[in-house]
């Protein structure tokens, strides 16, 4: 397993375009997080999955966006009508639940949105 | 609500002095706490996990502390070098398992 994956690394739209991407995380990690990154600051949190299971929101998650993890495997974040404000990295991230511990959390390189 | 604190916010030395990157968090309930590299328009990179019933943890020329009871960690980068140039995230896990973030410290390190 190389880790976690993102795609597309880069992605250019349109306002009120809607856009899809993708994460596919450690093979065996049942914990898949969104973040979303601006120029300077550090990531913050958008949702989390354990499993198939969304168990939780930021209050940054606009109707506008959605987050899915099927099958409890590959998750994607779709973001409807883009607004330039939706510009920014997008970080997937995965870790796995321990008897006792909670392990280290692994990124992806990220979707760089950019909307024009 | 967590909130962690990065200080400094930049950095930028000459090679080979040795550095301490902090971070402090407001709720000392923590599972965990994670250094990250981030170079430029880049993923994060894991760097060193403790956990909650660690005081530190080594990675070659990395060691980070974890005060727990007064909510600090530091990082200390023994002999910095040009490629050590990034900017440095600490990240707290809590009872919501959500990773929270601090803003990051950004180092250069020049030859």
């Amino acid at each position: 397993d190389t880790g976690v994956s993102q795609d597309p690394r880069h992605k250019i739209t349109k306002r009120g375009q809607n856009v899809t991407f993708r994460c596919d995380p450690i093979s065996e990690h049942n914990r898949l997080y969104w973040y979303r990154q601006t120029l300077g600051q550090g990531p913050e949190f958008l949702t989390y999955f354990q499993n198939e299971a969304q168990l939780e929101k930021s209050r940054l998650l606009s109707d506008r966006f959605s987050a899915e993890r099927p099958k409890g495997s590959f998750s994607t974040l779709e973001i409807q009508r883009t607004e330039q404000g939706d510009s920014a990295m997008y970080l997937c991230a995965s870790s796995s639940t321990g008897a006792i511990v909670n392990t280290e959390a692994f990124f992806g390189q990220g979707t760089r949105l950019t909307v024009v | 609500k967590q909130e962690v604190t990065q200080i400094p916010a930049a950095l930028s030395v000459p090679e080979g002095e040795n550095l301490v990157l902090n971070c402090s968090f407001t709720d000392s309930a923590i599972y965990n706490l994670q250094w990250f590299r981030q170079d430029p328009g880049k993923g994060l990179t894991s760097l060193l996990l403790i956990q909650s019933s660690q005081r530190e943890q080594t990675s070659g020329r990395l060691n980070a502390s974890l005060d727990k009871s007064s909510g600090r960690s530091t990082l200390y980068i023994a002999a910095s070098q040009p490629g050590d140039s990034a900017t440095y995230l600490c990240a707290v896990m809590g009872g919501s398992y959500i990773p929270t973030f601090g803003r990051g410290t950004s180092l250069i390190v020049h030859p």
